[in-house]
């Protein structure tokens, strides 16, 4: 398998562009999480879905952020308009199915830089 | 208080040494986690532990529920462990709650 897929892996932007980051979940996992990194705050969870379904949002900062999951193989999270504190690296998760499996496998992340 | 803190955040060891990285928590849990991130890197599930111990290769986990503590352990260390190591844990849920790292330098 080839593991979770992000894109882009890095991204430079100007304030007040609209971004979109993207996420392919391993076949057959039924929850992606979305989480930011910063060195100010470490990691954060922005977002999970189970079953394309968004089960906690809370940790979404605002709401310049949308994230959606259109079907079990593909997530976006969305940041319109972004701003410089935007500046993270934002990684996407996936948990195999099935009670007790509490292992997430994360992606590389996107490093976003908005200028 | 943060729910997951970990200690120290910074360490600095001489290759060879016996490291120990400690995460204690102060809600109840259904798993613990220990992750490792090399610098400019992804996140590398080490460890998921719900009781006792677990080794792998030079890397051992171990948790005490009474007590809320957990530790990872670097016998022999090498310069290629250098990394942040992140204690994490599922609270109920399966979500993640994270302490804040140990940044890990092996000197050769």
């Amino acid at each position: 398998d080839a593991g979770v897929i992000q894109s882009p892996r890095h991204e430079v932007t100007e304030m007040g562009q609209e971004v979109t980051l993207r996420c392919k979940p391993i076949s057959g996992h039924d929850y992606l999480f979305w989480y930011r990194q910063t060195m100010m705050r470490g990691l954060e969870l922005l977002i999970y879905f189970n079953n394309n379904v968004p089960i906690d949002d809370s940790g979404m900062p605002e709401d310049r952020f949308s994230a959606k999951m259109p079907n079990a193989s593909f997530s976006t999270l969305k940041i319109q308009p972004s701003e410089p504190r935007d500046s993270a690296v934002y990684f996407c998760a996936s948990r195999v199915k099935g009670a007790g499996y509490n292992e997430q496998f994360f992606g590389p992340g996107t490093r976003l830089t908005v200028l | 208080k943060n729910e997951v803190e970990q200690s120290p955040q910074n360490l600095t060891a001489q290759e060879g040494e016996f490291i120990t990285i400690n995460c204690s928590y102060s809600v109840g849990i259904s798993a613990l986690h220990w992750l490792q991130q090399h610098p400019g890197g992804g996140i590398v599930s080490l460890f998921m532990l719900s009781s006792g111990k677990k080794k792998h290769g030079r890397l051992i986990a171990t948790i005490n529920i009474q007590e809320k503590h957990s530790s990872l352990h670097i016998t022999a260390s090498h310069p290629r462990d250098s990394a942040v190591y992140i204690c994490a844990v599922n609270a109920g849920t399966y979500k993640y709650i994270f302490g804040t790292g140990t940044r890990l330098k092996v000197l050769a």
